[in-house]
Parts: C-alpha cells; structure tokens; sequence
C-alpha cells in the first residue's frame, strides 16, 4: 500500500520563477494538506483540500494556490518565488472533513531552494 | 487553539528511557494529545495519540496527569535512530488540529549518543 508521494524529491528555482508540486495521497485517503517547513523550524500549515476545493487555509499569500483532481491528487504552485520560500514542502494525506480528520501521513516532501 | 510548549533539545545515550514532556495548560475538553516523529529531510511520522492516563504502543508510551495540562513521552532504549525531532500537537482525534488542520511547533530535537 503506497504511502504519500510528492515530486520532484529537489527542485531549484530563481527568484521571481514559478513552480508547481505535486502529491499522490495514500490509498483511501481523500483529503490533501500541505505544509512550508523551513529549516530549523516546525511545518506550517499552507492549505487544505477536500473534494476539489481549498477548505482551510493558514497564513501564506496568494502566490501560494492548490488544485485537487478527481483522483484525490494535488498540487501547489507557487508563483513569483522569493529567496525565503526556499523550504522542505510536505503534503499530508487523510479521510474525512471536516468533523473527523483521521490519520495524516505525510509524505517525504519536496526541497525547494530558490537562488 | 491549545498552545504546547516543549524542551527544544535534549541529549541522551545509547539503551537509556527518554522522557519528553510537553506542557498544554489550555487543552480543550474534545482534545486530544499526539506525537510525531520527524527525521531531517522526512515528513513528520505518527507515534502514539492519548486523551488521558497511559496510552503504550510497541513504540513508545504516553503519560498523562488527570488535568491533562501536561504529558509526557517516554521512549524506552533509545538507540542512535531515535535522534529525531518530537512534536507535542493537541487537536482533534487522530491528528488533526483546530479546524482540522495541524498545528506544529518547534519540537524537541532529541539526540542519542552512543
């Protein structure tokens, strides 16, 4: 049973570029969020999707923006990149939303270094 | 949202019992305590989940007052493959946080030395 998996494992990027992540959830799993973790510090909630919509969303400007697909899968793009977005990108898979959110796997994340 | 606070390192050796304890004076009545693992350059992995007394898996054990404003991880022999971060996260069953999303902070960075 495949757990969470995210592409590309490194990607480097120059400022003021866009770039787009992506996630496969893990099987049975409907509901995908995506975390920034910068180096030294815990990972910080950017957005959340269930059935193809954005349901939550933490503190990130919109340059940062999703897309869930049918199959449950996702991505993040991020548009006009800055040096301080330069971080270890996680997506996290569950089932259920938005009374009862069971287990998150995450996934081994996406470094982005912008130069 | 219950706030956590925790040590941010502690260091270890080789085959002692860890205790990381985590502090949440202000865990809400539905709320639940969880731990996970992290390894550099990994996501985040689950370790064990409580509400109140002991919870014990074949990985760790979770310890909880009866005011449950705090608790405590114990991780049992720790060998060299434990150095991880530990996060402390209160929130709904099963890991999710306040509106249904994580909420992480520093954690501990736990270092095992031979």
């Amino acid at each position: 049973d495949a757990g969470v998996t995210q592409s590309p494992t490194h990607l480097i990027k120059t400022r003021g570029q866009q770039v787009t992540l992506r996630c496969s959830p893990k099987s049975g799993h409907d509901t995908v969020s995506w975390y920034q973790q910068a180096l030294g510090q815990g990972p910080q909630f950017i957005f959340q999707y269930y059935e193809e919509e954005e349901r939550q969303r933490g503190n990130f400007p919109d340059r940062f923006s999703g897309h869930q697909f049918p199959n449950y899968s996702s991505e993040l793009n991020v548009n006009a990149l800055l040096l301080g977005d330069s971080a270890l990108y996680l997506c996290a898979s569950s089932l259920g939303f938005p009374e009862r959110v069971y287990g998150y796997t995450f996934g081994s994340g996406t470094r982005l270094t912008v130069v | 949202l219950a706030k956590t606070t925790q040590p941010i390192s502690m260091d270890s050796y080789e085959g002692q019992e860890v205790n990381i304890t985590c502090s949440h004076n202000n865990i809400a009545t539905n709320d639940y305590i969880t731990w996970y693992q992290q390894f550099p350059s990994q996501g985040p992995r689950f370790i064990i989940q409580g509400y109140k007394t002991k919870v014990t898996n074949e990985v760790a054990s979770l310890f909880i007052p009866a005011d449950r404003k705090s608790s405590t991880l114990s991780l049992p022999r720790v060998s060299l493959s434990d150095t991880a971060v530990y996060y402390c996260l209160v929130g709904d069953p099963l890991g999710g946080g306040s509106q249904g999303n994580l909420i992480f902070g520093k954690g501990t960075k736990l270092s095992v030395k031979p």
